[in-house]
């Protein structure tokens, strides 16, 4: 159990355009969504935490109008890069923590590479 | 800021036991200890947590020192697939809860060499 996927895997745009990643948990149901970014040789870096049906909560230095985020269902969480510049290019990782009490964990997603030319 | 630290890199011998150290001297009685592993390309993965107790689960043990300042986590058996980047990371795992985040620090890469 705890899988969560992502779509795409890959992506490429072109400078100006605006992509969407989709974050879905498959078999659990999940309040809490984060959405991470790595760039090369680099740690994650949380960009924002995503609470279904309220808004998202993003860290410091994360433009909110750049990264959109929404989370309308217990399942699925999209992030959402507009005009997308080349300094956007990055390995977009989410995770879902489950909608239980408890020590809950975070599961992660396989990421999604994007790349703006 | 990551509240842990960990060696840069460690080479392992396949088929032998890897233990990986974490120190975290400033974790507060309500922070777990999680720790999780990427490899190269993917998302990080977990692999086990604690809070005082030593734990064991399929893919690991993990033993927390009685003061929790700091834990181990051990790989039984390590394999060439376990080669890969492990994070120690201390965290309050309730929904909403302050310290619920995880921060990633630089952690562990490593090496299991045939």
């Amino acid at each position: 159990g705890a899988v969560v996927s992502q779509h795409p895997s890959r992506v490429i745009c072109k400078s100006g355009t605006s992509v969407k990643i989709e974050c879905r948990s498959l078999d659990f149901q999940a309040t809490t969504m984060f959405w991470y970014r790595q760039f090369p040789k680099q740690s994650l870096m949380l960009m924002a935490t995503s609470n279904e049906g309220s808004k998202a909560t993003y860290e410091q230095g994360v433009e909110k109008d750049k990264f959109l985020i929404n989370h309308a269902s217990l399942t699925l969480s999209t992030l959402t890069v507009t005009s997308a510049h080349p300094e956007d290019s990055s390995f977009y990782i989410c995770s879902a923590q489950r909608a239980s009490g408890g020590s809950d964990t975070q599961y992660f997603g396989p990421g999604t590479r994007l790349t703006v030319l | 800021d990551a509240k842990t630290t960990q060696p840069t890199s460690m080479d392992c011998a396949e088929g032998r036991a890897a233990n990986l150290p974490c120190n975290h001297s400033t974790i507060s009685g309500n922070e777990y200890v999680y720790w999780y592993r990427q490899i190269h390309s993917q998302g990080p993965q977990y692999i086990i947590h604690g809070l005082k107790n030593n734990e064991t689960n399929e893919m690991a043990s993990l033993i927390i020192t009685e003061d929790r300042k700091s834990s181990t986590l051990i790989l039984p058996h390590a394999t060439l697939r376990d080669t890969a980047v492990y994070y120690c990371i201390v965290r309050v795992p309730l929904i909403k809860a302050a310290g619920n985040k995880l921060t990633f620090g630089g952690g562990t890469r490593v090496l299991v060499k045939p």
